[in-house]
């Protein structure tokens, strides 16, 4: 079955230390990536995403991703967390030739400590 | 802000009721999804409206129902509700250009059923 797995589901760290979370999917064709993040009582906003071209996106707020197709993956990545970045992180995977069925991951719950 | 607008805010009800739910999408967006996010089973994927037809399916229970308007809103139809069904219920819009599906989240719409 497709799925998407997401590595953490709570991760705490301290402010300026570094954020990875670990994204991966198991669709078989071409994909189209997302990073979405939930702050406390939020709705979910879009933090970047992929859709072709360089493997590495940038998104708002200083967040990144890489692409890595032979791995099936699409890790997130910030050098120096905030605790603004306290928030839950989904990744999201649609394959480009479907109407819209996302799958989300369960979501790592992100906790920034100051 | 999103652009996607959601009402009403929070909804309470007891079991065996019925409830709608509505959702606008954004100025020019043609599709419409609504998930459902719950503590247990993360944020599911129950339906997707493009144009005022359904495009897909994902694990919505029959006792579910949606529809999207002429003026391109849509409202979810939860009916015999059960406690089970007590999540929060997002609406989100996009243009839907097949390969494209960047999708903008409404604030959601917190359904407790007592």
């Amino acid at each position: 079955a497709q799925s998407v797995s997401q590595h953490n589901h709570h991760v705490i760290l301290s402010e300026a230390a570094s954020l990875e979370l670990g994204c991966n999917y198991s669709y078989g064709g071409t994909v189209n990536l997302f990073w979405y993040v939930q702050y406390p009582g939020q709705h979910l906003q879009l933090l970047l995403k992929y859709f072709s071209g360089d493997p590495l996106v940038k998104g708002i707020k200083g967040f990144e991703a890489e692409f890595i197709k032979s791995k099936f993956s699409f890790n997130l990545r910030k050098p120096s967390v905030q605790w603004s970045d306290t928030a839950e992180y989904f990744c999201a995977v649609i394959q480009t030739d479907s109407w819209g069925k996302f799958q989300f991951g369960a979501g790592t719950q992100v906790v920034v400590t100051p | 802000d999103s652009g996607v607008t959601q009402t009403p805010k929070h909804l309470i009800t007891a079991t065996g009721q019925r409830v709608t739910l509505r959702c606008s999408p954004r100025s020019g967006d043609l599709s419409v999804y609504w998930y459902q996010q719950s503590l247990d089973q993360g944020l599911q994927f129950l339906i997707q409206y493009y144009n005022g037809e359904e495009r897909a399916k994902g694990n919505i229970l029959e006792r579910f129902s949606a529809q999207q308007f002429p003026d391109l809103h849509s409202e979810l139809n939860l009916s015999s509700l059960e406690l089970g069904d007590s999540a929060l219920y997002f609406c989100a819009s996009s243009v839907a250009t097949r390969g494209l599906h960047e999708q903008f989240f409404g604030p959601g719409t917190r359904l407790t059923v007592l």
